[in-house]
């Protein structure tokens, strides 16, 4: 089976400019997540989408950030303009469902850095 | 600061057992999860514990769970050098969210 997949896998960018990353979910999952992991800290969910719907988003700085789920499938998260504080690494998770016990898959991650 | 707070660094002898500790706040946690993290990789789910069971073994893997004290803690018997990683304990409350420690670094020594 194959796992979650992303991309880019690394990006640099400089500060005010804007950047998006895809994320291809496992096959027949109707639940997506994205996470952002600051260097040290553990994964901070921004969002949760449930086939094409978002179920969470209160965590996702929405003046910056934007993510869709076009389709129910794979999904973009973009951030624009990118701040300095936005360096981090951006995982992509999915699961069969969103409640209960459904283990949750993760991607190997986007890592950002913002100069 | 974190609902779920770890230890940040760990040191053990390959061979030797490792215990990884972990406090979480949210009592009404229905799961609590142990990921492996490696480098450049996401995070692999390791092993849970549903949150009316005390312990729970998996190979070399064993789980404990204080519900009064609000404490887990992992147990790898035997520790390889390809247990090197960052260990994340994390907690699953009522509204089906996780939420993450910072993870505990674990280095194994030859």
């Amino acid at each position: 089976e194959a796992g979650v997949a992303q991309s880019p896998r690394y990006k640099i960018i400089e500060k005010r400019q804007s950047v998006a990353f895809w994320c291809n979910p496992i096959s027949g999952h109707a639940t997506l997540y994205w996470y952002q992991q600051i260097l040290g800290q553990g994964p901070k969910l921004l969002i949760q989408f449930q086939n094409n719907g978002v179920v969470d988003d209160s965590q996702l700085p929405k003046d910056r950030f934007s993510a869709e789920r076009l389709k129910g499938v794979d999904s973009t998260l973009k951030i624009q303009p990118a701040k300095l504080e936005d360096s981090a690494v951006y995982l992509c998770a999915s699961s069969l469902d969103g409640v209960g016990f459904y283990e949750q898959y993760f991607g190997p991650g986007t890592r950002l850095t913002v100069t | 600061g974190e609902d779920v707070e770890q230890s940040l660094f760990l040191s053990v002898r390959e061979g030797d057992s490792s215990v990884i500790n972990c406090t979480y706040t949210d009592s009404s946690s229905t799961y609590l999860y142990w990921y492996k993290q490696e480098p450049g990789a996401g995070l692999q789910l390791l092993t849970y514990i549903f949150s009316n069971m005390d312990m729970k073994q998996d190979q070399r893997l064993t789980v404990l769970l204080n519900k009064k004290d609000k404490h887990l803690s992992l147990r790898i018997a035997d520790t390889q050098t390809g247990d090197s990683a960052i260990y994340f304990c994390a907690e699953k409350t009522n509204d089906y969210k996780l939420s993450f420690g910072a993870g505990t670094t674990v280095t194994v020594r030859a």
